[in-house]
């Protein structure tokens, strides 16, 4: 069955570096997301990308944030100058379409710690 | 803001037993739900969408919707230890661009 793939599953980095995590969605899906969960928090939307686009962004997705589809496969998150409180699980996800029918599979996550 | 609610839990129920998780939404556009479950340390996986009223069945799972009262719910019958888990409530907005996620429900099945 296909999934969603992320790597790397654990980043360790010092605050003020930057990350870049990595996500391959499903090969027939469309749309990507970013999600985070902080530990013992709730899931939170960070960013869709539709067409090389973004196509939606909360205001968690700040200026220090980018996202990039830099080939036919990976969708990629770049994190510029990361804080302590950007320690958390970051979740992929892809789905086939938008519109109501938008079932959205998520990918194991990358726990990225921040020091 | 845009809310999706959850009990906290935990809930425990005994093996055998039907579970029974709520939601309740804010946003009257929604028109998407949808179930995950996520195991500690795990992401989210998806057992059920619902899109219309009524109720939907997938074995064990069953999914009610109720948009009048801005309300669902997900049934768990025949519980298993297995199925101790974190239950997630989300709700696409009116956009569909993302979903809203509820804190979750965290189900304790007790052999």
């Amino acid at each position: 069955e296909p999934e969603v793939t992320q790597t790397p599953s654990h980043q360790v980095t010092q605050m003020g570096q930057e990350v870049i995590l990595r996500c391959v969605p499903i090969s027939n899906h469309l749309y990507f997301y970013w999600y985070r969960q902080i530990l013992g928090q709730k899931v939170e939307f960070l960013v869709s990308f539709y067409n090389n686009e973004i196509s939606e962004k909360s205001e968690i997705f700040d200026d220090q944030f980018s996202v990039e589809r830099p080939d036919g496969s990976n969708f990629t998150l770049k994190i510029r100058s990361t804080k302590l409180e950007d320690s958390a699980m970051y979740f992929c996800a892809s789905s086939v379409g938008l519109a109501v029918y938008n079932e959205q599979f998520f990918g194991p996550g990358t726990r990225l710690t921040v020091l | 803001q845009k809310e999706v609610e959850q009990n906290s839990g935990p809930l425990s129920v005994p093996e055998g037993a039907i579970a029974s998780l709520n939601c309740t939404y804010s946003d009257r556009g929604s028109q998407s739900f949808f179930w995950y479950r996520q195991y500690s340390g795990k992401s989210p996986e998806l057992i059920m969408s619902i899109y219309s009223n009524g109720d939907k069945e997938d074995g064990r799972f069953t999914a009610q919707l109720n948009k009048a009262s801005q309300y669902v719910s997900l049934l768990i019958r025949d519980s298993q230890p297995s199925d101790s888990a974190t239950y997630l409530c989300a709700v696409n907005g009116a956009s569909y661009d993302k979903v809203i996620f509820g804190p979750g429900t965290s189900l304790s099945v007790i052999p």
